[in-house]
């Protein structure tokens, strides 16, 4: 079946502007979570969603980052006046179940959006 | 040229060489660790996690091996090919929303 999907592949903008960045997730996964990989890095968590609601954003940097999840499916990340060190890979997984307590849910990665900020 | 900031640890082996890649880990109370692989311009993919009772576990030519004394990690990769050339990341899954804490990264490079 079809994997999580993120677009767009890359994007490059300007110191500034604002960017949206997009994840499908496996149809029927309610649990979704953003991370951000700096280059050579490993992945840093940003936000977590349970179906529609986000329970724990404590990994957002700034004020300048937010994320919406609609329909308990497609999920969209936007950065508003993007700095240079936003520059990263931003990765979108699923899982199919919220997490619980002695339990593992497996997370599904996306590709990624290379996002640079000129 | 080479990246400024790219220091991750690398690993160099001959096709058919055992592997060990190995992970320190700060949270005593995380109650899964996993092990992903991520090939360049891929999402990192799951290899083999291991729960916090256990010391060791074994899957198709990898074994995860966990000392919670010495917060330690390792993967072992038997019989090593060129397609097991990627950046391996070991992960804590905390029971706090389930979201992953990664650590740093090793490069494994498999020469033919």
């Amino acid at each position: 079946g079809a994997g999580v999907s993120q677009s767009p592949s890359n994007k490059v903008t300007e110191k500034g502007k604002d960017v949206e960045l997009r994840c499908d997730p496996i149809s029927g996964h309610t649990a979704l979570y953003w991370y951000r990989q700096s280059l050579g890095q490993g992945l840093e968590f940003l936000i977590y969603f349970q179906g529609n609601s986000a329970p724990d954003k404590s990994g957002l940097p700034s004020d300048r980052f937010s994320a919406e999840r609609t329909g308990g499916s497609v999920s969209t990340l936007t950065i508003q006046r993007t700095q240079q060190e936003d520059s990263a890979v931003y990765l979108c997984a699923s899982s199919r179940n919220s997490p619980r307590a002695g339990g593992y849910n497996e997370q599904f990665f996306g590709p990624g959006t290379r996002l640079t900020v000129l | 040229g080479e990246s400024v900031g790219l220091h991750l640890p690398t690993l160099s082996v001959q096709e058919g060489d055992n592997s060990i890649i190995n992970c320190a880990y700060s949270n005593s109370a995380s109650d899964y660790f996993i092990w992903y692989k991520q090939e360049s311009g891929k999402g990192p993919q799951f290899i083999i996690d291991i729960r916090s009772n256990m010391d060791k576990r074994q899957g198709q030519r990898v074994t995860v091996l966990l000392n919670k004394t010495v917060k330690h990690l390792s993967l072992q990769i038997a019989a090593t090919q060129p397609g097991d050339s990627a950046v391996y990341f070991c992960a804590e899954y905390g029971t706090s929303y389930g979201k992953l804490t990664f650590g740093q990264g090793t490069i494994l490079t498999v020469h033919p």
